[in-house]
């Protein structure tokens, strides 16, 4: 069965400085992996998604992740956070097709001045 | 264009009753699904649509549990005699069924509380 842990209950960082949000998944064969972001109140609006290919992908807003296999990880990184970018972060790991995400409990980030 | 939308935002219903949440999905997407998210907690998955049948239903948590999908497009989900463990936001997502593509499309989520 697929499964998806982000370690990280709650992150804060100051304003400007970087940001590493930490996912690890297990699943049988190749992985799609998401990493979504929802605002207080809002949906989930996807940032990234890694299908095949080069193992670091760029997304919106200025996230990137970087997708390594030895390590089942898929962390997602951003050089210089902003106030809008407090949020929560879920990491998603998925099969070929269309079938179901399977989440994980999310990183929620708090934003210092 | 119209992303997915849901109704209505928020239900407060009492335990016992029966509610029904409605999805529209992106105009031209095939694949729908069910997320329930609970406070503290991840998403869970209830339900998937592929057009009008559902391949996997595994998530439903029980019996009181149902949805539809007619046309292609609208869905509804059906929870009856609510329990005031169904307290949640339903999230809704839609999607199109090609290979090598599951990004999937939410909508802004259904909070249901029942007292």
């Amino acid at each position: 069965a697929q499964s998806v842990t982000q370690p990280d209950i709650h992150i804060t960082v100051s304003e400007g400085a970087s940001l590493e949000l930490r996912c690890n998944y297990s699943y049988g064969a190749t992985p799609y992996l998401f990493w979504y972001v929802q605002s207080p109140g809002q949906g989930l609006q996807l940032l990234l998604k890694y299908f095949s290919g080069d193992t670091l992908v760029q997304g919106i807003k200025g996230f990137e992740a970087e997708f390594k296999r030895s390590q089942s990880s898929f962390n997602l990184r951003k050089p210089s956070v902003h106030w809008s970018d407090a949020a929560e972060y879920f990491c998603a790991v998925g099969p070929f097709g269309n079938e179901k995400l399977t989440f994980g409990t999310g990183t929620r980030l708090t934003i210092i001045p | 264009g119209a992303g997915v939308s849901q109704s209505p935002s928020n239900k407060v219903t009492e335990k016992g009753k029966d509610v029904e949440l409605r999805c529209d999905p992106i105009s031209g997407h095939t694949a729908l699904y069910w997320y329930r998210q609970s406070l503290g907690q991840g998403l869970e998955f209830l339900i998937y649509f592929q057009g009008n049948s559902a391949p996997d239903k595994s998530g439903l948590p029980s019996d009181r549990f149902s949805a539809e999908r007619t046309g292609g497009s609208v869905s509804t989900l059906t929870i009856q005699r609510t329990q005031q463990e169904d307290s949640a936001v339903y999230l809704c997502a839609s999607g199109y069924f090609m290979a090598g593509n599951n990004e999937q499309f939410f909508g802004p989520g259904t909070r249901l509380t029942v007292l």
